[in-house]
């Protein structure tokens, strides 16, 4: 089984501009997570969807958004990029339940200049 | 409030020795579940092992088991017979059931773990 996938793997933007990630989860996963990763705040919960819809939404400003599409791929976009900004973003995907683990992508190594 | 503690920053360990990665959480909720996770130096986190609030015994998969005493709210992974690619990053996280947590994973801040030969 294909695990979950992440593109592109690695990005460089200014300020200012917006960006746009993808994350492809397991096959029969329909719960897609994403975390934020930086040295100074750890990992850091940005959203989750499921069918579709968010479900979760962590303590991220509204410039952080993502949907979900009918094949449970999911991206998020990042608009009017700071430098803070700059981190790992991972994605992962599960199946529904609260006690399923999380399967963790490659991620997305986001560079702000 | 949920919650994470991981209070060893960074630990060596000799290789074919055992270790003891220690994790707190904090939870309001009677149902949880306690993950433990590795991240390599290459990024990727990598699933080890779980304990749901309500399973009686510790839980095992291959080296790693983990130490799960509830009333302690304490949840620490053992790693027996290190070996030198168990050097990386580890995480522990939960999940709650209350709400429908659904994929809310709180994280610690983790043990970077060096096994030295």
């Amino acid at each position: 089984k294909a695990g979950v996938t992440q593109t592109p793997r690695y990005l460089i933007k200014t300020r200012g501009q917006q960006v746009t990630l993808s994350c492809s989860p397991i096959s029969g996963h329909r719960s897609v997570s994403w975390y934020q990763q930086t040295p100074g705040q750890g990992l850091q919960f940005l959203f989750e969807y499921f069918s579709e819809t968010q479900r979760n939404k962590g303590n991220f400003p509204g410039r952080f958004s993502g949907r979900q599409f009918s094949n449970s791929r999911s991206e998020m976009n990042v608009s009017t990029l700071e430098l803070g900004d700059s981190a790992l973003y991972l994605c992962a995907s599960s199946l529904d339940n609260w006690y399923n683990e999380q399967f963790f992508g490659p991620g997305t190594r986001l560079t702000v200049l | 409030a949920q919650k994470i503690t991981q209070t060893q920053p960074g630990m060596f360990v000799q290789e074919k020795e055992a270790v003891t990665l220690d994790c707190t959480y904090d939870t309001s909720d009677q149902s949880y579940g306690l993950f433990w996770y590795k991240q390599p130096s290459s990024g990727e986190m990598i699933f080890l092992i779980y304990q749901g609030s309500y399973d009686e015994q510790n839980a095992t998969e291959g080296r790693y088991s983990l130490n799960f005493q509830k009333a302690r709210k304490s949840a620490n992974l053992v790693i027996s017979a290190s070996q030198l690619g168990d050097s990386a990053m580890y995480f522990c996280a939960m999940r709650e059931a209350f709400y429908n947590q659904g994929g809310k994973l709180i994280f610690g801040q983790g043990t970077e773990l060096s096994v030295k030969p």
